[in-house]
C-alpha cells in the first residue's frame, strides 16, 4: 500500500539550531515528494517539491529538504530555526505516471514544530 | 496567499442534512482536488477533476460528490451527513494533474 510516514509527532529546537522534520514513503516507482506547512485554522502552504534531479532542493523560507532514493526518505531541514517556524509541517507524496490517481496527494500524519526562544 | 478561495469558511450542519462547499481554484488552473482533514489527521484524498471530468477517487461513499465548472471551479457535494464528516475540507488547484497543488483555507464542517 503506498503510505507516508512521519515518525515524530513533533520536534523542538531552540532558536537558532538547525531543525529537521523526518519523512519516509512506501510507493511503487519514481514519486514526487512535497513539504506543506499548515498553520492553526489555515489551509497548507506549499513549501517545495522533489522531482527529478539534485538530491537536495531548496523552497521558501530557507527550507531544503534531501532526497534519499536507498531509504525512501524526503526529511526537511533548516539550518537556523526561527520561532515563527513553529507549525505543524506535512510531508507528502504523489505517485508516479502509470499509476491509478496519479494527481491525488499521499500525507503523512503531520509534525508539529515547535521553536523555542 | 494562494489565489485559491473556499466558502463558507465555518459551517454547522445536523446528522442527515446535506451541504455543498464551494472552491475558486487560481487563475490559470484547470485541476481541482479536494481533500478531508479530521482533526489530528493528515488530509485525505476525496476527488480530483480535471476540465470537468472526475479524475480519480478517494476511499469515500458515493454520498461525497463533486462538480467543476466551466471557469474550473468547483463544488463538493456531502449528502446523509454523519458526525463522522466533521472536518477541515481543503481544496487545491494546480495547473495541471502533476504540478504542485495551492491550497485554499479551507471550510469547517462540523455534524451535530
Amino acid at each position: 500500500a503506498q503510505s507516508v510516514a512521519q515518525p515524530e509527532d513533533q520536534v523542538n529546537v531552540a532558536e537558532g539550531n538547525p531543525l529537521t522534520v523526518k519523512c519516509t514513503y512506501s510507493v511503487s516507482g519514481n514519486p514526487y515528494l512535497f513539504w506543506y506547512v499548515q498553520y492553526p485554522n489555515r489551509g497548507l502552504q506549499f513549501l517545495l517539491k522533489y522531482i527529478t534531479g539534485d538530491n537536495l532542493v531548496k523552497g521558501s523560507y530557507g527550507f531544503e529538504a534531501e532526497f534519499n532514493k536507498s531509504q525512501t526518505s524526503f526529511h526537511l531541514k533548516k539550518p537556523s530555526a526561527l520561532v515563527s517556524d513553529s507549525a505543524l509541517y506535512f510531508c507528502a507524496v504523489r505517485p508516479s505516471r502509470g499509476s491509478s490517481n496519479t494527481g491525488k496527494l499521499i500525507f503523512g500524519q503531520g509534525t508539529t514544530l515547535q521553536v523555542k526562544p | 496567499e494562494t489565489g485559491v478561495t473556499q466558502s463558507p469558511t465555518h459551517l454547522i450542519k445536523t446528522r442527515g442534512q446535506q451541504v455543498t462547499l464551494r472552491c475558486s481554484s487560481q487563475s490559470g488552473h484547470n485541476t481541482v482536488s479536494w481533500y478531508q482533514q479530521a482533526l489530528g489527521q493528515g488530509p485525505q484524498f476525496i476527488f480530483q477533476y480535471y476540465r470537468e471530468e472526475e479524475n480519480g477517487r478517494g476511499n469515500f461513499p458515493p454520498r461525497f460528490s463533486g462538480l467543476q465548472f466551466p471557469n474550473y471551479s468547483s463544488e463538493l457535494n456531502v449528502n446523509a451527513l454523519e458526525l463522522d464528516d466533521s472536518a477541515l475540507y481543503l481544496c487545491a488547484s494546480s495547473f495541471l494533474v502533476n504540478t504542485e497543488a495551492f491550497f485554499g483555507q479551507g471550510t469547517r464542517l462540523t455534524v451535530v
